[in-house]
């Protein structure tokens, strides 16, 4: 099955710099890539995903990148904001009819430094 | 558009007791999901439907954890006799099928302790 996994698990950047998280995967057929934030206590929210017939997408201040030959992505937030703290995980996911299953990296603990 | 909806949020029960989980996913969305998420883990998938029918139950301890879906929209999570393993919070998570089925939208979850 997939394996997916996560760097850093924690990450202390200062207000306005930018964050980047990095994901491996195992899983050649693995197509769709989505990032989720969690707040403590609330529930895991889709922020930006990709899929792999490109390599770079972009949404304000967050923009994820794919290397499918390599099998990482990447999630970068730029010009960071005390409310981007929060808790990162990637995932992987094939995208076959009926399955998309997401296999979820073990998260990393962004903190924003005012 | 109301999301995910799950009940109960919190639940505190001895190990050995059962507790059972409910999930009402977003109107029209096919395929559900239950997650189980350990403190300071990413979830961890433990069954998928498909309408209600199992797509995936690979990861589901079947000894003590059973899942149905019987009319194809809402579900019921069960466990019995619980361990104190199983303190996690639960998340189930819904999603359209076809070519924009791969949004995965979760609920809240349902907090469980066992003592």
């Amino acid at each position: 099955g997939e394996n997916v996994e996560q760097h850093p698990s924690t990450l202390s950047v200062q207000e306005g710099d930018s964050a980047v998280i990095k994901c491996t995967y195992s899983d050649s057929a693995s197509n769709y890539f989505p990032w989720y934030k969690q707040e403590l206590g609330k529930r895991p929210q889709l922020i930006i995903d990709i899929r792999s017939n490109v390599g770079e997408k972009k949404d304000q201040r967050i923009a994820v990148t794919l290397n499918k030959t390599a099998k990482h992505f990447s999630l970068h937030i730029t010009e960071t904001q005390p409310e981007d703290s929060a808790v990162y995980f990637c995932a992987a996911s094939p995208s076959n009819s009926g399955n998309e299953k997401l296999t979820f990296g073990t998260g990393t603990r962004l903190t924003i430094i005012p | 558009e109301a999301g995910v909806a799950q009940s109960p949020r919190y639940k505190i029960i001895e190990k050995r007791q059962s507790v059972a989980f409910w999930c009402n996913p977003i109107s029209g969305h096919a395929t559900l999901y239950w997650y189980q998420q350990i403190l300071g883990q990413g979830p961890k998938l433990l069954i998928q439907f498909q309408n209600n029918g199992v797509v995936d139950d690979s990861q589901l301890p079947k000894d003590r954890f059973s899942a149905e879906r019987l009319k194809g929209v809402d579900s019921t999570l069960k466990i019995q006799p619980a361990k104190l393993e199983d303190s996690a919070v639960y998340l189930c998570a819904s999603s359209l099928e076809g070519h924009s089925g791969n949004t995965i939208y979760f609920g809240e979850g349902s907090w469980l302790t066992v003592v």
